[in-house]
């Protein structure tokens, strides 16, 4: 397994299109959390899923985002409209849910896609 | 709110001068506090996980400590390697983990 994957690892484009990355997490990972990260900034969370079930989505996201996992394997996280304010990276990680030890919910990072809209 | 709030913004030490990080945080339910490591354009590293006040963890020159309200992470003879921002986080009820500001930390050889 070589961790987690996300693609593009950049995208430019201008406002007002759409975009959409993709994360494929640990195999064996059943749950999958998007993060957006801004310069200077800790990771921002924006939601995260249990297999293919989105358990939470931050209130912060507005109703231009909305992310997927079909089938409990890989997931997309799509931004309509784009927004100069939407620049940023974007992070997916994965975990797996279990019950104790010292890898418990650890959570796995992919490299980031990184978004500038200009 | 749950918030975690990290100190300093940033940290510039020499070689070998050792020094510690601090994150404090208000959460309503605590299910682990993590430390990771993040290099410049790369996602965090996972470093540490604590789980109950007077925990303490090591690896190499870190050493991650946990009270009721804030955790430590202390660095002893750091290396230029060592340079990187230093990312708090804790797990709430849910599964849902929330990140601080994070500590970028310059050494200098």
């Amino acid at each position: 397994d070589t961790g987690v994957s996300q693609d593009p690892r950049h995208k430019i484009t201008k406002r007002g299109q759409n975009v959409t990355f993709r994360c494929d997490p640990i195999s064996e990972h059943n749950r999958l959390y998007w993060y957006r990260q801004t310069l200077g900034q800790g990771p921002e969370f924006l939601t995260y899923f249990q297999n293919e079930a989105q358990l939470e989505k931050s209130r912060l996201l507005s109703d231009r985002f909305s992310a997927e996992r079909p089938k409990g394997s890989f997931s997309t996280l799509e931004i309509q409209r784009t927004e100069q304010g939407d620049s940023a990276m974007y992070l997916c990680a994965s975990s797996l849910l279990r019950g104790g030890g010292a890898g418990a919910n650890v959570l796995t990072f992919g490299a980031g896609s990184r978004l500038t809209v200009l | 709110e749950d918030q975690v709030t990290q100190s300093p913004e940033a940290l510039r030490l020499q070689e070998g001068e050792s020094s510690s990080l601090n994150c404090s945080y208000t959460v309503s339910g605590l299910r682990g506090l993590f430390w990771y490591r993040q290099d410049p354009g790369k996602g965090p590293e996972f470093l540490f996980t604590l789980y109950s006040a007077g925990e303490e963890k090591e690896k190499e020159r870190l050493k991650a400590t946990l009270t009721k309200k804030e955790s430590f992470l202390h660095i002893t003879a750091p290396k230029p390697e060592d340079s990187a921002t230093y990312l708090c986080a804790v797990r709430l009820g849910g599964f849902k983990t929330i990140f601080g500001a994070g500590t970028r930390l310059f050494v200098k050889a």
